[in-house]
């Protein structure tokens, strides 16, 4: 059965950093592309960033570039995702996903329960 | 990076209803599109994928269409576990989702 459970989340003063983990059971990890997508509070879906099988490949959406640094670990079937400088508007519930295709279409098939990250002194 | 727009953002209806939600595309994504459902709580559920190809397990009653920039999912004959907020996502370049459109009873 596939799994993807996140951790890391919790309470940040605006200004900190903090890193957020994803670890994933039940398939080859180190096959897959992942993406981590988050949430604000009562708002809608927002594609944050993925990486490539080996992690020589990461995108971002152009907003969080430079704060946002997606990594892996493959040894450890492990994703991660480390925020710095955070903000108010950083609060959100962050999930991470299998980002799979079938031929040139990739779709978000299995997401992790997703971790809070709120930003507030 | 690309745009999605979905229509409406809120939407009523009755159980038995057809329902249309679509999704623009801000430039030609071919059929790189995916329809996605999301209850409170809840990580998003993939219904559709590459526009109209259906998940595995979802139920018939969904459907998706389209190509290019213009986008539809239909629901035919609404149930009362569809009652969700519903999301168009392209990747066609990079990811992005649509702002999502609420479905509520009426």
């Amino acid at each position: 059965e596939v799994q993807l459970v996140e951790s890391g989340g919790g309470l940040v003063q605006p200004g900190g950093s903090l890193r957020v983990s994803c670890a994933a059971s039940g398939f080859t990890f180190s096959t897959y592309w992942m993406s981590w997508v988050r949430q604000a509070p009562g708002k809608g879906l927002e594609w944050v960033a993925n990486i490539r099988q080996d992690g020589s490949d990461k995108y971002y959406v152009d907003s969080m570039k430079g704060r946002f640094t997606i990594s892996r670990d493959n040894a450890k079937n492990s994703l991660y995702l480390q925020i710095n400088s955070l903000r108010a508007e950083d609060t959100a519930v962050y999930y991470c996903a299998r980002d799979e295709g079938v031929g040139n279409h990739y779709f978000f098939h299995y997401w992790g329960q997703g971790t809070l990250v709120t930003v507030s002194s | 990076d690309i745009q999605m727009t979905q229509s409406p953002s809120s939407l009523s209806a009755s159980v038995g209803d057809r329902v249309t939600i679509t999704c623009r595309a801000s430039q030609n994504i071919n059929t790189y599109l995916n329809w996605y459902q999301q209850k409170p709580g809840k990580a998003p559920k993939l219904l559709i994928y590459a526009a109209s190809s259906l998940q595995s397990g979802v139920p018939s009653r969904f459907s998706g269409s389209g190509s290019g920039t213009d986008f539809t999912l239909t629901i035919n004959s609404l149930q009362p576990e569809d009652f969700a907020s519903y999301y168009c996502q392209q990747s066609s370049i990079l990811r992005s989702f649509g702002q999502g459109t609420k479905l509520e009873a009426k």
